[in-house]
C-alpha cells in the first residue's frame, strides 16, 4: 500500500524566516508525481508545487521550493521569506499509475508577526 | 466557471437521512474525483469519473455511498441512511483528462454533519 508520512503535525515560523516541511512516501513504482497542497481555513486545497519523479532538478515556484531525494523517498517543502498568508495546513501527496492522490495527514503551519 | 464549485457549503442532517452533494467541475475537464476529509486527516479518495462513467469506485466505503455524473459534467455524491461517522468534509476535484501527473483542482468542499 502506498503511504505518505508527514512527521510534523504543527510548525511555527516568524514572518520573513524560512521553514521546511518534511514528507516521506512509499511506492513500488518508478514513475510518479509528488505534490504539495495548501489548505487555508476556507478549506480550498490549492496546489503549491509539483515534482515529476523522473526529473532530477528540484521544482521551484517563487518562494516555494522542494528538496526531492528519490532514493530516500523524501520530498520536503521549503518556504522562504514566510508571509502571514502562508498560515495554513500543508499536505504532501503523491500519484502513481492509479487515479487517486494519496495524501499525508498534513502539517499545520503558523506564521507569526 | 473559473474553478470547481460545490454545493451546499455546509449540510446538517439527522442520522438515517439521505443527502446529496453536488460538484460542478472546471469547464472542459473530463476527469472528476471525490475525496472525503475527516477531522485531522488528509483527504481520502472515494471515486473517479472519466466522462460519464465511474472508472474507479474502490474508495467508496460501503453501498450507502453512490455517485453519478450523467452528462459528463456535474456530479452528485449521494449518501443513504447517513451515520454519524459520515460527518466529514467532502471534496471534489477535476483535471483536464485524468492522465498521469495532471494537477487536480479542488473545490471548497461540503462540510457534512450528521447529528
Amino acid at each position: 500500500a502506498q503511504t505518505v508520512t508527514q512527521s510534523q503535525p504543527e510548525m511555527s515560523v516568524q514572518e520573513a524566516e524560512t521553514v521546511t516541511l518534511s514528507c516521506t512516501y512509499d511506492t513500488s513504482e518508478n514513475n510518479y508525481y509528488l505534490f504539495w497542497y495548501k489548505q487555508p481555513p476556507s478549506r480550498q486545497m490549492i496546489l503549491v508545487i509539483r515534482q515529476e519523479a523522473y526529473k532530477q532538478q528540484n521544482a521551484t515556484e517563487n518562494r516555494f521550493s522542494v528538496n526531492f531525494q528519490k532514493a530516500a523517498k523524501s520530498f520536503s517543502l521549503k518556504i522562504s521569506d514566510s508571509q502571514l498568508g502562508d498560515t495554513a495546513m500543508y499536505f504532501c501527496a503523491f500519484k502513481d499509475s492509479g487515479y487517486a492522490l494519496n495524501f499525508g495527514k498534513g502539517t499545520s503551519l503558523l506564521v507569526t508577526p | 466557471g473559473a474553478g470547481v464549485s460545490q454545493t451546499p457549503s455546509n449540510k446538517v442532517t439527522e442520522k438515517g437521512k439521505y443527502v446529496e452533494l453536488r460538484c460542478d467541475p472546471i469547464s472542459g475537464h473530463t476527469a472528476l474525483y471525490w475525496y472525503r476529509q475527516s477531522l485531522g486527516q488528509g483527504p481520502e479518495f472515494l471515486i473517479y469519473f472519466q466522462g460519464t462513467g465511474a472508472a474507479d469506485d474502490s474508495g467508496l466505503p460501503n453501498d450507502r455511498f453512490f455517485a453519478v455524473r450523467p452528462e459528463g459534467s456535474v456530479s452528485t455524491l449521494k449518501i443513504q441512511r447517513t451515520e454519524r461517522g459520515d460527518s466529514a468534509v467532502y471534496l471534489c476535484a477535476s483535471s483536464q483528462s485524468g492522465s498521469l501527473g495532471e494537477t487536480q483542482y479542488f473545490g471548497p468542499g461540503t462540510r457534512l454533519l450528521v447529528l
